[in-house]
C-alpha cells in the first residue's frame, strides 16, 4: 500500500471558520491531488500539485486553497468553511501525470455546521 | 471533454453469482487510460486495474476480469462467484496522457452481495 496519511480523519466545524486538512506521503511522488467525494458526483478534483510550490486548480476549486512547501506534504485550506463544503476529502499521489495510477489516502470526513 | 458513465447505480446479487459492472467512456484522445477502483464500506479507495487504450486484451485476476472494447467505448468489470467481501462501491475512471490529465470518475456502482 502507498504510504499516504491524512489528518484529521474526522472533523466537525462551524460555518465561517478556517479549516486545514493535511496529506502526508512517504513515497516521494511528484504529483499530489485533493478530491472531494459527494453522493451522485463520484470524485471531483479540487487542486493538484506537480512539485514543491507548484499547484493548480481543478474543477471545483472555489473556496479552497492549497500549499506544498515540502514534497511529502500537501495542505488543503478552506478559508471560511460553508455547509456546501461538507464532504469526504481524499488526497491522492502519483509518480507522474497523464495516465499514471493515482493512489489514495484514507480520506477525511468533514462536517460543516 | 472526457466523461465516464456508470449507468448502474446499485446492483444486488446473492453470493456465488457472477456480476458485471458496466463502464462507458467518452474521449477524443487516441491515447488514454482506464482504471477501476473499489471503495469498501470502510471508505478507502483501492486501486484495482489500469489499462491503456492500445491494449485491448482482456485481463483476469483471480475472480476479477475486465473486458475492454474500444469499438463500444466500454471497459466492463466482471466478478465471478461473488462473495460478501465484494460488497463495495466500484468506480471507473479515465485519464488522457498529454500534459496534465486529470482523472475523471464515473459516479460509481454500489454492489451488494448477500449471503
Amino acid at each position: 500500500d502507498a504510504g499516504i496519511t491524512q489528518s484529521p480523519r474526522h472533523k466537525v466545524t462551524e460555518t465561517g471558520t478556517p479549516v486545514t486538512l493535511r496529506c502526508h506521503q512517504t513515497e516521494n511522488h511528484r504529483y499530489m491531488y485533493w478530491y472531494r467525494q459527494d453522493p451522485g458526483h463520484g470524485l471531483r478534483l479540487i487542486h493538484y500539485s506537480y512539485g514543491v510550490k507548484d499547484t493548480d486548480k481543478g474543477e471545483v476549486s472555489d473556496g479552497y486553497s492549497v500549499s506544498r512547501s515540502k514534497t511529502e506534504d500537501f495542505l488543503l485550506t478552506l478559508e471560511s468553511a460553508t455547509s456546501s463544503q461538507t464532504s469526504v476529502y481524499f488526497c491522492a499521489i502519483s509518480e507522474g501525470h497523464g495516465g499514471e495510477t493515482q493512489y489514495f489516502g484514507p480520506g477525511t470526513r468533514l462536517l460543516v455546521l | 471533454a472526457q466523461k465516464v458513465t456508470q449507468a448502474q447505480t446499485e446492483i444486488s446479487v446473492v453470493e456465488k453469482e457472477d456480476v458485471t459492472l458496466d463502464c462507458v467512456y467518452e474521449t477524443r484522445d487516441t491515447t488514454y487510460y482506464l482504471f477501476w477502483y473499489k471503495q469498501p464500506p470502510s471508505g478507502e479507495l483501492v486501486f484495482l486495474i489500469r489499462r491503456n487504450s492500445f491494449d485491448e486484451q482482456n485481463e483476469i485476476s483471480g475472480r476479477y476480469s475486465w473486458n475492454f472494447q474500444k469499438s463500444t467505448s466500454s471497459f466492463n468489470f466482471t466478478i465471478t462467484a461473488s462473495q460478501v467481501v465484494d460488497s463495495a462501491v466500484y468506480f471507473c475512471a479515465l485519464s488522457g496522457n498529454t500534459g496534465f490529465q486529470k482523472l475523471v470518475f464515473g459516479t460509481g456502482t454500489r454492489l451488494l452481495v448477500s449471503p
